[in-house]
């Protein structure tokens, strides 16, 4: 049974840039989280994807995109990247309901911006 | 408004011995989760444990358990018999329950645990 993936594992970009992270949710999941993790911080939640749409958002700019696809793998998009950008992305995933259920983690894309 | 306060930036604790990381919340919402992950230097986030915050017992799962007093608002972990590879960032984590839908996250700053030989 797999678990969440993501992808790439790193990435280095420039400001100014647009990059593009995936995930794919663990099975049976159809809910997918994104997370931002600054060093030396705890993760801070930057949206959440449903039946294809946004549900919720944190608070970060609209530079923060995201997309859900029919099979519930999930992208990240970040436009005009800044410095402050450079973080651990992780991406979470549960069942629709599942509120006494843990959201489960893939294990990140760190995104170094120079 | 909601927030997690983890007022222990690291600890120590000898192989084999229990140790206690601490953990407060708010909340307004009288019903919400609260939950224990670990994350190695790796980045993982790995699930502990869960507890309920209409649970009547502390939940346990192995070597973890969670001391929920509710009153007080906290949700401190306890890793009993502690071993080298329980050496990672602990972080605790809340999510209301408001609307029935499957909420966010939110994390605390997190404990940085070494375990010594």
């Amino acid at each position: 049974d797999a678990g969440v993936t993501q992808s790439p594992t790193h990435l280095i970009k420039t400001r100014g840039q647009q990059v593009t992270l995936r995930c794919s949710p663990k099975s049976g999941h159809d809910t997918v989280s994104w997370y931002q993790q600054a060093l030396g911080q705890g993760p801070q939640f930057i949206f959440q994807y449903y039946e294809e749409e946004e549900r919720q958002r944190g608070n970060f700019p609209d530079r923060f995109s995201g997309h859900q696809f029919p099979n519930y793998s999930s992208e990240l998009n970040v436009n005009a990247l800044l410095l402050g950008d450079s973080a651990l992305y992780l991406c979470a995933s549960s069942r629709t309901g599942g509120f006494f259920q843990p959201q489960h983690f893939g294990d990140g894309t760190r995104l170094s911006i120079l | 408004a909601q927030k997690i306060t983890q007022t222990q930036p690291g600890m120590f604790v000898q192989e084999k011995e229990a140790v206690t990381l601490d953990c407060t919340y708010d909340t307004s919402d009288p019903s919400y989760g609260l939950f224990w992950y670990k994350q190695p230097s790796s980045g993982e986030m790995i699930f502990l444990i869960y507890q309920g915050s209409y649970d009547q017992q502390n939940a346990t799962e192995g070597r973890y358990s969670l001391n929920f007093q509710k009153a007080r608002k906290s949700a401190n972990l306890v890793i009993s018999a502690s071993q080298l590879g329980d050496s990672a960032m602990y972080f605790c984590a809340m999510r209301e329950n408001y609307g029935g839908a499957t909420n966010k996250l939110i994390f605390g700053t997190g404990t940085l645990l070494a375990v010594q030989p």
